[in-house]
């Protein structure tokens, strides 16, 4: 069964920091260009960050950049997410989306980051 | 980069047809035809149900179906289900710097 599933989330203070995992199974990860998408409470889809299947392009929305930080290791099927400077409007499910043409057919189940004091 | 407009909200009877819009600008939706269309009913994680424009993924109804004119397009759900009763979005690839925007969302009701 293709199956991504994300882990790490949790509740984090202002100006911490947080690693999300995502764990592909099912298909041959390393083929694959991967996305982050996070979604705040009661709001809609946002595109967090992209990663090429080689890593060699690497793409963040101005809302995160210059504070999180995407990669990824083929040989463990795993994709990560390294939140620094962590804001309260960065609450939100994030989750992990397989690429596929422009497009994400994949998704995980979610995990939920809380920012607050 | 702002997210592409989408209706609040749409409704239609059980069996009718509803469409749901997406206007972007000429930096995203009216640049490529890579525009995406998902569906996601509430607690759960997205689906895709358009990609490319107008391609279904194997498995997705043919009562989805997509178009675009410039700067909008459009997903057309026909024979309306209780089952499609969800949140919708689009979204669209905006070039090289910028890569992905989605819609604002629309909520379709089945009245």
């Amino acid at each position: 069964e293709v199956q991504l599933v994300e882990s790490g989330g949790g509740l984090v203070q202002p100006g911490g920091s947080l690693r999300l995992s995502c764990a592909a199974s099912g298909f041959s990860f390393s083929s694959y260009y991967m996305n982050w998408v996070r979604q705040a409470p009661g709001k809609g889809l946002e595109w967090v960050s992209y990663i090429s299947s080689s890593s060699s392009t690497i793409s963040y929305a101005d809302s995160v950049k210059g504070r999180f930080t995407i990669s990824r290791d083929n040989a463990k099927n795993s994709l990560y997410l390294q939140m620094n400077s962590l804001r309260v409007e960065d609450t939100a499910v994030y989750y992990c989306a397989r690429g596929h043409t422009a497009a994400s057919d994949i998704w995980g189940q979610g995990t939920m980051v809380t920012v607050s004091s | 980069q702002s997210a592409l407009t989408q209706p609040a909200s749409v409704s239609g009877s059980p069996g009718q047809s509803i469409t749901i819009s997406c206007t972007g600008t000429s930096s995203d939706v009216g640049s490529y035809n890579l525009v995406s269309w998902y569906q996601q009913h509430p607690g759960k994680a997205p689906k895709l149900m358009i990609y490319e424009g107008d391609k279904r993924p194997s498995g997705v109804s043919n009562r989805f179906s997509a178009s675009k004119s410039g700067n909008t397009a459009s997903l057309t759900i026909s024979g309306l289900q209780a089952e499609d009763e969800a949140d919708y979005y689009c979204c669209s690839y905006a070039g090289s710097s910028t890569f992905y925007v989605f819609g604002t969302g629309t909520k379709v009701t089945v009245l």
